[in-house]
């Protein structure tokens, strides 16, 4: 069983739909991750938390909007995507969210279709 | 800016035999952390070996051993008697002082019976 799980595990939504994906990890962990992984391209980090304060936003459109509201749940609000977005989002945790190299726990993703 | 390239898209092994896959990064930074991550078809990253670049010695679990060339900025990953459960994605991460993991394309793994 992973310490970190994201659900839904697909979604398919229209571009004028609101949506949420959810992460929760089961790791005491203080830093969370949304990332972007889309075929043939590398993992884009999109945002960063520790201890719920958001610490990066690498320069991802806002109609992607975090809320982590505890150091457990993570969430990924979307609202008016597009094609292009489809992809599959993972999410991750570590114990800190430092340069420590701490080792990040991913969660399985959630693959999001766009029509 | 940092960057990881993994030059092979893909790589075929047989069974119980040896692979090597290829890892090289940009960097200006002399600490910092390097990583093997494997996503199996599952698509849950699963971390398979962790080198720190302070460390000379190269870093070993069981099977995964790297060969980490500091100078060259080259880092590769070695799957001794490979198995049937190896195959995957295959991806080399660069983290540096901005805490930040630095993914390369990945390298997918093919292992014949």
């Amino acid at each position: 069983e992973t310490g970190v799980t994201q659900t839904p595990r697909h979604l398919v939504m229209g571009m004028t739909n609101k949506k949420s994906l959810k992460c929760e990890q089961h790791l005491g962990h203080n830093a969370m991750y949304w990332y972007k992984q889309s075929a043939k391209k590398p993992l884009e980090l999109m945002f960063v938390y520790s201890l719920e304060e958001r610490v990066e936003n690498n320069s991802v459109p806002s109609r992607f909007s975090p809320e982590c509201p505890n150091s457990s749940h993570l969430f990924l609000h979307l609202h008016t995507l597009q094609p292009e977005d489809s992809a599959l989002y993972l999410c991750a945790s570590s114990q800190d969210r430092s340069d420590s190299g701490n080792t990040i726990y991913f969660g399985e993703g959630s693959w999001l279709t766009v029509v | 800016a940092q960057t990881v390239t993994q030059s092979q898209p893909e790589m075929s092994v047989q069974e119980a035999e040896t692979v090597t896959l290829s890892c090289t990064y940009d960097t200006s930074e002399s600490d910092y952390y390097l990583f093997w991550y494997k996503q199996p078809p599952s698509r849950q990253m699963i971390l398979v070996i962790r080198q720190e670049a302070y460390k000379q010695q190269n870093a070993t679990e069981n099977r995964f051993s790297v060969n980490f060339q500091k100078a060259a900025k080259s880092f590769s990953l070695k799957i001794s008697d490979s198995q049937l459960g190896d195959a995957a994605m295959y991806f080399c991460a660069y983290e540096g002082s901005q805490g930040n993991l630095i993914f390369g394309k990945g390298t997918k793994l093919s292992v014949k019976p």
